[in-house]
């Protein structure tokens, strides 16, 4: 079954400072997606960024940066200079091609603190 | 605002009532799914619809949950007979069939049993 571990439960960082939030994942499926996803205190889950399994080109969008390997299966994201306003709770989560259902499992979340 | 809305956003209930959520997805969204999220936890999965079909339904989803979609449109999620171990945070999602695989999530409907 597939599973989505985030280690860290709570990070805490002055402004400026970079980040990066820590996914390791398991799945037998080949073909699979992964996700992640911000939880600000309003409460609605907003989507950040996917990438598919069989690329594992590493990706920079503005202050944010993604670092795929499989051979560690894990899917890391950092944000370069933090901002208050990045303060959320963040969550990885991953899809398995094979579910027809194509329901996404998530880990427990990584609240980030950015203080000023 | 063409994003999924959930209503009503907070519901207080004594143990024992039923209540229902209504999930609007996003306008030709074929997929909908719903899920529970717990204080301090990820979101799990409950049930998944396609259309108006309900296709598929976690092991979390108990008898005194049941779900529907009519004319694959907006979805209900209704729990009978509430316990306290029902309160949580009930989010909606939606995506298309073809396409990419994100899934959109509205705001979330926070029940609270008493």
């Amino acid at each position: 079954a597939q599973k989505v571990t985030q280690a860290q439960t709570e990070i805490s960082v002055v402004e400026k400072e970079d980040v990066t939030l820590d996914c390791v994942y398991e799945t037998r499926d080949t073909t699979y997606y992964l996700f992640w996803y911000k939880q600000p205190p309003s409460g609605e889950l907003v989507f950040l960024i996917r990438r598919n399994s069989f690329d594992e080109q590493n990706e920079i969008s503005g202050r944010y940066s993604w670092n795929f390997q499989k051979s560690t299966s894990s899917f890391n994201f950092t944000i370069t200079a933090s901002q208050v306003v990045d303060s959320a709770v963040y969550f990885c989560a991953l899809s398995e091609a094979l579910s027809s259902a194509r329901q996404l499992t998530f880990g427990s979340g990584t609240q980030l603190t950015v203080l000023p | 605002d063409t994003g999924v809305s959930q209503n009503p956003r907070h519901k207080i209930t004594k143990r024992g009532q039923n209540v229902t959520f209504r999930c609007d997805p996003i306008s030709e969204h074929n997929r909908l799914y719903w899920y529970r999220q717990t204080l301090g936890q990820g979101p799990e999965f409950l049930t998944y619809f396609q259309n108006e079909a309900q296709l598929e339904k976690s092991r979390l989803l108990s008898d005194r949950f049941s779900a529907e979609r009519p004319k694959g449109s907006f979805s209900t999620l209704e729990i009978q007979r509430t316990e306290q171990g029902d309160s949580a945070m009930y989010l909606c999602a939606s995506t298309p069939v073809s396409g990419t695989y994100e899934q959109y999530f509205g705001p979330g409907t926070r029940l609270t049993v008493t």
